[in-house]
């Protein structure tokens, strides 16, 4: 069964600052996708970024960045210039066989002033 | 920008009462998807639909759940007789196709509560 890890339930970074969230997955496959997702306190489900598998470019948008280790199974999201609308949920999933996601169990980032 | 919405925003239910919640997928996505969320828990993939055919569902999607797409626009999830643990928000989403790059745009959620 694949499983997407995230490792830390809760952090917290002053605004302004860097900030990495943890995640690890399992699978099989050579060929995937993963994402990182942003839950405010509103409850949405927003796309924050993607990654392409076999691209070995680290992605980014604007403030968010990732770090992919293929080998390692890992991909760590880095925000930076952190702001207090960054405060949310924050999910890794990684892209199933039929379209589905699979979710890690989230991190509880807050932003303090 | 197109959104998928959701109705209703919460719903309060009886136990064994059937419920369902409503979604209207962006209008040219052909892919769509319900996931649920118990509250403190990781969100959970219960159906993906394709076709009009359930093209995959989880061990959570048991007899008492089903979805339909009954008039091209809509997308409903049932839930014949619901139970305590039904309670949680429900996420409907769709993708314009199935390569697992294309994005889910989710919706805003049903709050479901079951008494």
């Amino acid at each position: 069964a694949q499983t997407v890890t995230q490792s830390q339930p809760e952090m917290s970074v002053q605004e302004a600052e860097t900030v990495t969230l943890s995640c690890t997955y399992d699978t099989s496959e050579n060929n995937y996708y993963l994402f990182w997702y942003k839950q405010p306190p509103s409850r949405q489900m927003i796309l924050v970024i993607r990654q392409e598998a076999y691209k070995q470019q680290n992605a980014t948008e604007n403030r968010f960045s990732v770090n992919f280790q293929k080998a390692a199974k890992s991909f760590s999201l880095k925000i930076s210039d952190s702001q207090l609308g960054d405060t949310a949920m924050y999910f890794c999933a990684k892209g199933g066989s039929q379209g589905n996601l699979i979710f890690g169990k989230g991190t509880k980032l807050s932003v303090k002033p | 920008e197109p959104e998928v919405t959701q109705t209703p925003s919460h719903q309060v239910t009886q136990m064994g009462q059937e419920v369902i919640l409503r979604c209207v997928p962006i209008s040219n996505h052909l892919y769509f998807y319900w996931y649920r969320q118990i509250l403190g828990q990781k969100v959970e993939f219960l159906v993906s639909f394709y076709n009009n055919e359930i093209s995959e569902k989880s061990e959570i999607f048991d007899d008492q759940f089903s979805v339909e797409r009954p008039d091209g626009s809509n997308f409903t999830l049932k839930i014949r007789s619901t139970k305590l643990e039904d309670s949680a928000m429900y996420f409907c989403a769709s993708r314009i196709e199935s390569v697992n790059n294309s994005p889910l745009h989710f919706g805003n959620g049903t709050r479901l509560t079951v008494t």
